[in-house]
């Protein structure tokens, strides 16, 4: 079935840097964007920046231009969000999205990762 | 950047009833890409509504999505107890940032 899987939780230290994965199965690969989403502790949903798979154009949110870096590797299928100089509110869940399409319509997010915890302690 | 509004912060019902969710839009959203997820406790967010107003496939028809331009609202015919969750708009498709409101909680009465 169409998933994303995503990588495990991660521990890090203020000033360093974590790459969360995704690994996309079940669709073709490059005819979806993928989005990335993370949600701090009992906060809402903030967009960070999506890629086209097909290309590796990406396109961040402001607030993560020069720390955020969003990559694709089509020999495995797999996402790669990697956020440098981490803070401690940098601390949330962060979600892989895909951009969803019905008969050439843009749907939004129609299917989403686990999500990966990111504690900055 | 498009803002969004959601209102109420809060919603309290008891199953059975209708739930009327809020999503203002600072500017007109076009081609109504505006979409509706609903996230429970420990899950990821869920896919409703998009483009306003048709339901991502599986979803009940009894959430519906009405609106244009700059106002949207979600609706539950009769909240079931599943439904109890916390709700979230975003517009998407056109001008990133796809921004998300800032969600509505709704809770058991």
């Amino acid at each position: 079935q169409v998933q994303l899987v995503q990588s495990g939780a991660e521990v890090k230290k203020p000033g360093a840097s974590v790459k969360v994965s995704c690994r996309a199965s079940g669709y073709t690969f490059s005819n979806y964007y993928i989005h990335w989403v993370r949600q701090a502790p009992g906060q809402g949903l903030e967009w960070m920046g999506m890629i086209n798979p097909s290309g590796g154009h990406t396109n961040y949110a402001q607030k993560f231009e020069g720390r955020v870096t969003m990559t694709r590797d089509t020999s495995t299928s797999t996402l790669h969000m990697e956020m440098t100089s981490l803070r401690h509110e940098d601390t949330a869940i962060y979600y892989c999205a895909r951009e969803g399409t019905i008969f050439g319509v843009l749907m939004g997010n129609d299917i989403w990762g686990q999500g990966t915890t990111v504690t900055v302690s | 950047e498009i803002v969004l509004t959601q209102s109420p912060g809060t919603l309290s019902l008891s199953p059975g009833e209708r739930a009327t969710l809020s999503c203002r839009a600072s500017q007109s959203i076009s081609n109504t890409y505006l979409a509706w997820y609903q996230q429970r406790p420990g899950q990821p967010p869920r896919l409703l509504i998009y483009g306003a107003s048709s339901w991502a496939p599986g979803i009940p028809d009894r959430f519906s999505g009405s609106g244009s331009g700059t106002d949207f609202t979600l609706t539950i015919s009769r909240v079931e107890p599943e439904d109890f969750a916390v709700y979230f708009c975003q517009q998407y498709g056109s001008s990133p940032p796809y921004t998300f409101g800032q969600g509505t909680k709704l809770e058991i009465k």
